[in-house]
């Protein structure tokens, strides 16, 4: 089944204590992004990849780090949560791009404390 | 930051009713989609419309654009209770832009 896949699904950290979420896809997709999601201000865009080793910055990238050095994987790192970075996080990919249809993992609702 | 707005926020409907949900652009634009959620799950994308379209259909979906007015409507036509969910316009012009969503309660 083609899907977007993200761990952990729920987690509650501390802050300062570094945490990664992974995202893989089986689609063979060359995008891949992060989204956070916000009451009340939509979805906003935390980084992208449009390749393997080739990332960039979304409208909302402090705090955060990824990687992408497969093309399944996007790994998205927390070095030092902080409790602003409490919400819900989906890791998305496309086929070609950012202007194509975009699927979605099922999310990943962090807690910092 | 957003692109797209919504109206209306929230929008509660019988079962059988027709919903329309608007979405309202302030830059110029490549497409403009619209995504489904269901509660805190991912979003599912529902259609897509490119700039040089006016009008597009999938099943009981009915898209509208309107350049000229920067804006777009969806219309679910007879609703049923499953399409109760969140809905989301996204903006495309080099970048992609979610709105904030409109809330869509179905009641049975």
């Amino acid at each position: 089944e083609a899907q977007v896949t993200q761990n952990p699904r729920y987690l509650i950290t501390v802050t300062g204590k570094k945490l990664t979420v992974t995202c893989s896809q089986n689609m063979n997709h060359e995008y891949m992004s992060w989204y956070r999601q916000d009451p009340g201000l939509g979805l906003r865009q935390i980084y992208y990849s449009m390749n393997v080793e080739v990332t960039d910055k979304g409208d909302v990238p402090e705090g955060y780090k990824v990687s992408r050095k497969e093309k399944r994987n996007f790994p998205l790192i927390l070095e030092s949560p902080s409790p602003n970075q409490t919400s819900l996080y989906f890791c998305a990919s496309s086929l070609r791009g950012r202007a194509d249809e975009q699927y979605f993992g099922p999310g990943t609702r962090l807690t910092v404390t | 930051s957003q692109q797209g707005e919504e109206d209306p926020q929230a929008l509660s409907i019988q079962e059988g009713e027709n919903a329309t949900m608007n979405c309202s652009y302030k830059t110029s634009i490549n497409n403009l989609q619209w995504y489904r959620q269901n509660s805190g799950r991912g979003l599912v994308h529902l259609i897509l419309i490119r700039s040089n379209e006016r009008e597009k259909h999938s099943g009981r979906l009915r898209v509208t654009l309107d350049t000229s007015k920067k804006s777009s409507s969806l219309l679910i036509t007879a609703s049923r209770a499953a399409d109760t969910a969140s809905y989301f316009c996204a903006t495309y012009n080099n970048d992609m832009r979610f709105g904030a969503g409109t809330r869509l309660t179905v009641k049975p």
